[in-house]
């Protein structure tokens, strides 16, 4: 079946350091891959996403590539700030329009 | 704004008592989903619903229930039947004839603590 893997956390980081977060999925067909980010005590928020292989998301100065190839979606940034601290998602759809999540990854910064 | 919406932010109830979570969108959105979230654990999708007045069962449903009378809301009952009901719940919605299919908006979730 689908399911997603995440490295595990927590990852902490002093500011300014460069960010991955490694994720790899097991799915059928083509699914729309997605990061979320969960801010303490807050609901998810979509981070990036990406629908086909190739394609790149980016947003806030974070970047993921589909990788079809490698089966991976990683998570990258380039100067991470305190303000980066909280857990990452990473997520495909299902056929059905489901979302399958990883076990998700706390990031802390550290100024 | 657009967005949805979780009452209450925080939930107490005495173990043997059913509880009901609201969650309200005004997305225009068909599909609505739950979610339980267990610390340090990844999201587990309890019930979701592609359209008003059915829903679908998912990985964990036992001990819970749900109704969709109207598009915008999907309240999720959890019953004393529920054996380990203390945990964050979620909820979310997306879109399946517009925008991005599968994109899920999320709610700032209910914390529910049974004692």
């Amino acid at each position: 079946g689908n399911s997603v893997t995440q490295m595990e956390g927590p990852v902490t980081l002093s500011e300014e350091a460069f960010l991955t977060i490694n994720c790899t999925y097991t799915a059928t067909g083509y699914p729309s891959l997605f990061w979320y980010v969960q801010y303490p005590g807050e609901g998810l928020q979509l981070l990036l996403k990406a629908t086909k292989a190739d394609d790149k998301g980016s947003n806030k100065g974070f970047e993921a590539t589909y990788r079809k190839e490698t089966t991976s979606f990683h998570l990258e940034k380039g100067s991470v700030q305190v303000s980066d601290s909280a857990v990452y998602f990473c997520a495909l759809s299902d056929p059905g329009g489901k979302l399958i999540f990883g076990q998700g990854t706390e990031l802390s910064v550290k100024p | 704004d657009g967005g949805i919406t979780q009452s209450p932010k925080y939930l107490f109830r005495k173990e043997g008592q059913n509880v009901t979570l609201s969650c309200e969108q005004n997305l225009n959105h068909d599909a609505m989903y739950w979610y339980r979230q267990d610390p340090g654990q990844g999201l587990r999708l309890i019930y979701y619903s592609q359209i008003v007045n059915d829903f679908q069962k998912g990985d964990i449903a036992e001990g819970y229930s749900v109704s969709r009378e109207k598009k915008e809301s999907f309240p999720l009952t959890v019953t004393s039947a529920q054996k380990n009901p203390t945990a964050f719940y979620l909820c979310a919605s997306s879109s399946r004839t517009s925008g991005s299919p599968y994109e899920q908006y999320f709610g700032p979730g209910t914390r529910l603590t049974v004692t």
